[in-house]
């Protein structure tokens, strides 16, 4: 258990809505990811945080942002959410070993489905 | 090209027998990790096992051991003596050293074990 909590754990919304998603760590870890999952797809990386106020892009950010104005919160948003952005997403922490081996742990996921 | 590559969508096997499930990687980068996660059908993704692209032997986690042949650019997963908690998705990762400042995993597909009793 890293320590990871997202929320909400479920939820429904309309094409069009704004969507936020929470990501909270207790841990003081520098490195949170957002991912997505869909089937065939694994998992694929929408935005990452390397500090507060420091996040990038992944492979998969259009329809996307987010931001970090405290380490333990990290906030994926949806602007106007679109139906392809229906998906379960998944919060990471990485533990900063260094090197190669520094290992990825996720939290429970948000299941989200825009009609 | 795809990075990742799990051939196997379903494999079943029967309780403690032991399962090898398959991935293999694509990359010019001398330096990389290859992860395996676990996800049962309650959802959370669970670490098994790391191997490193310089590590020389084989990593081993209790029923977990990572088959890496590192010409053939495999590094498949093992589980021995199958027990029907076992039953999930499994996903193979791979990190690059040139990932930069992402660290990010790039993850294959899945390949879903069922263990049947």
């Amino acid at each position: 258990d890293a320590g990871i909590t997202q929320s909400p754990r479920h939820k429904v919304t309309e094409t069009g809505t704004p969507v936020t998603l929470r990501c909270h760590q207790t841990e003081n870890h520098r490195y949170m990811y957002w991912y997505r999952q869909d089937p065939g797809h694994g998992l694929r990386l929408i935005h990452y945080s390397y500090g507060v106020k420091d996040t990038d892009k992944g492979e998969v950010s259009d329809g996307y942002s987010v931001s970090r104005s405290k380490t333990e919160d990290f906030l994926l948003t949806l602007e106007s959410a679109t139906s392809s952005q229906t998906s379960v997403y998944f919060c990471a922490i990485s533990t900063v070993q260094g090197g190669l081996q520094e290992t990825q742990y996720f939290g429970p996921g948000t299941r989200l489905l825009v009609l | 090209a795809q990075k990742i590559t799990q051939t196997q969508p379903g494999m079943f096997v029967q309780e403690k027998e032991a399962v090898t499930l398959d991935c293999t990687y694509d990359t010019s980068d001398p330096s990389y990790g290859l992860f395996w996660y676990k996800q049962p059908s309650s959802g959370e993704m669970i670490f098994l096992i790391y191997q490193g692209s310089y590590d020389q032997q084989n990593a081993t986690e209790g029923r977990y051991s990572l088959n890496f042949q590192k010409a053939r650019k495999s590094a498949n997963l093992v589980i021995s003596a199958s027990q029907l908690g076992d039953s999930a998705m499994y996903f193979c990762a791979m990190r690059e050293s040139l990932s930069g400042s992402a660290r990010q995993l790039t993850f294959g597909s899945g390949t879903q074990l069922t263990v049947l009793p």
